[in-house]
């Protein structure tokens, strides 16, 4: 079943602001792996997350693995339209876990 | 040029009828996935295949089945068991081993059962 509890589900943002979209587990998770899909695509690999506290950026995307490795976050500033789609976080070994994902849509 | 293909990008079927979703993967991958997504579910796993002749079941295999007779190819065949069978499908594939690894996703197939 579902590891992994994302919110919000939903998120509108105004062009040029930032937000931030979380994941979250009751259980310590081995790993946090981040994809994004655009409308009517598939899934893309954006990032993996290993140890506890790790941080890392991409461009405008800052991803973050909680201490406790129960929760992530990934925070993009600046939003662009070309930020739109879903972002999931998946988790736990081969077998991935995924969250039911952030829709992400941008008000020009 | 390497990656995951599937067809086709759409397919109709009666229902009753069992229908096969093909995918096949160049990038000499051991392991191969198929989930199912929904509006507003994520995507949920059916079956996974870590090595050749061998898969298991994941999260929703019940009305499913797969094989995985060659390396390259895991095709995945929705039965008239499947209750609900109208959805998105997308196979997915990634190195094999302890360690964790990225999956690479085919276009996927939206199977519309009428």
């Amino acid at each position: 079943g579902q590891q992994v509890m994302q919110i919000p589900q939903y998120q509108h943002v105004q062009e040029g602001e930032d937000f931030t979209t979380y994941c979250n587990s009751s259980t310590t998770l081995s790993n946090i792996q981040w994809y994004k899909q655009r409308p009517g695509g598939h899934p893309v690999f954006l990032i993996q997350l290993v140890k506890s506290g790790e941080v890392k950026k991409q461009k405008r995307l800052t991803f973050q693995f909680g201490e406790a490795k129960k929760n992530s976050s990934l925070h993009i500033t600046a939003t662009q339209t070309t930020d739109v789609g879903t972002y999931f976080c998946a988790s736990n070994d081969y077998k991935l876990s995924f969250g039911a994902g952030t829709t992400v849509t941008v008000r020009a | 040029d390497g990656g995951i293909t599937q067809s086709p990008k759409y397919l109709f079927r009666k229902e009753g009828q069992n229908v096969t979703l093909s995918c096949e993967q160049n990038l000499n991958h051991d392991a191969m996935y198929w989930y199912r997504q929904d509006p507003g579910q994520g995507l949920r796993l059916i079956y996974y295949s870590q090595i050749v002749n061998d898969f298991q079941k994941g999260d929703i295999a019940e009305g499913y089945s797969v094989s995985r007779e060659k390396k390259e190819s895991f095709p995945l065949t929705v039965t008239s068991a499947q209750k609900n069978p109208t959805a998105f499908y997308l196979c997915a594939s990634s190195m094999a081993g302890g360690k964790i690894h990225e999956q690479f996703f085919g276009p996927g197939t939206r199977l519309t059962v009428l």
